[in-house]
């Protein structure tokens, strides 16, 4: 496809249970990141993957979100024992690179979750 | 800690009219800007950027101007379009950190006929 595909667009779950939200990036696009952004909020950062390099994970609120990339391209955004306050749209960006070369993110149409 | 802040959670512009969005920024470590549009329903949609090094990219109806000094940048939109209501986000990053964005509250654009 031409742009970032995020999978589901919707998630309705009941609290304490785990979802997973997908994310494929644009083909050939080599840094991948996670934002979500929460009711009246702005965007957030949550994670970034570039290539083959430990993910920078310093955006993740707690131990009960994780996220791993397949292969160098589809990646998998996990949140565990779901609470009311995770609850936001799930955002997933790619880029043509991260770190030292300027390029812009080019973002899903993101997964709306909803904790009930 | 806001790093970016988008101070005007609204604007209302005539159709035909400049359209001018502001966006301030704290970290002088911030070496690049972008300015997103989005939709209901959908993902930010990339517009514009500029690099630290430059002071202003203009791109079609789109300008975005950068006083590095100030730590302010803005987005100039002429001629307005009722296609530009929209939310539209200013993002900074730094290569240092690994370019994740940090983005501003947000601006609602309103083209009034």
């Amino acid at each position: 496809g031409a742009g970032v595909s995020q999978s589901p667009s919707n998630k309705v779950t009941e609290k304490g249970k785990d979802v997973e939200l997908r994310c494929d990036p644009i083909s050939g696009h080599t840094a991948l990141y996670w934002y979500r952004q929460s009711l009246g909020q702005g965007l957030e950062f949550l994670i970034y993957f570039q290539g083959n390099s430990a993910p920078d994970k310093s955006g993740l609120p707690s131990d009960r979100f994780s996220a791993e990339r397949t292969g160098g391209s589809v990646s998998t955004l996990t949140i565990q024992r779901t609470q009311q306050e995770d609850s936001a749209v799930y955002l997933c960006a790619s880029s043509t690179t991260g770190g030292w070369v300027n390029q812009p993110q080019h973002f899903g149409d993101g997964t709306r979750l909803s904790i009930l | 800690d806001q790093q970016v802040k988008q101070n005007s959670p609204s604007l209302s512009v005539q159709e035909g009219r400049i359209s001018i969005l502001n966006c301030d920024y704290t970290n002088s470590m911030f070496d690049y800007f972008l300015w997103y549009k989005k939709y209901p329903a959908e993902g930010p949609t990339f517009l514009i950027s500029i690099s630290s090094i430059k002071d202003k990219n203009e791109d079609g109806r789109f300008t975005v101007f950068l006083n590095k000094s100030a730590k302010h940048l803005s987005l100039h939109i002429v001629p307005s379009q009722p296609g530009d209501s929209a939310v539209y986000f200013c993002a900074a990053s730094s290569a240092q950190g690994a370019q994740k964005l940090v983005f501003g509250q947000g601006t609602r654009l309103t083209i009034n006929p």
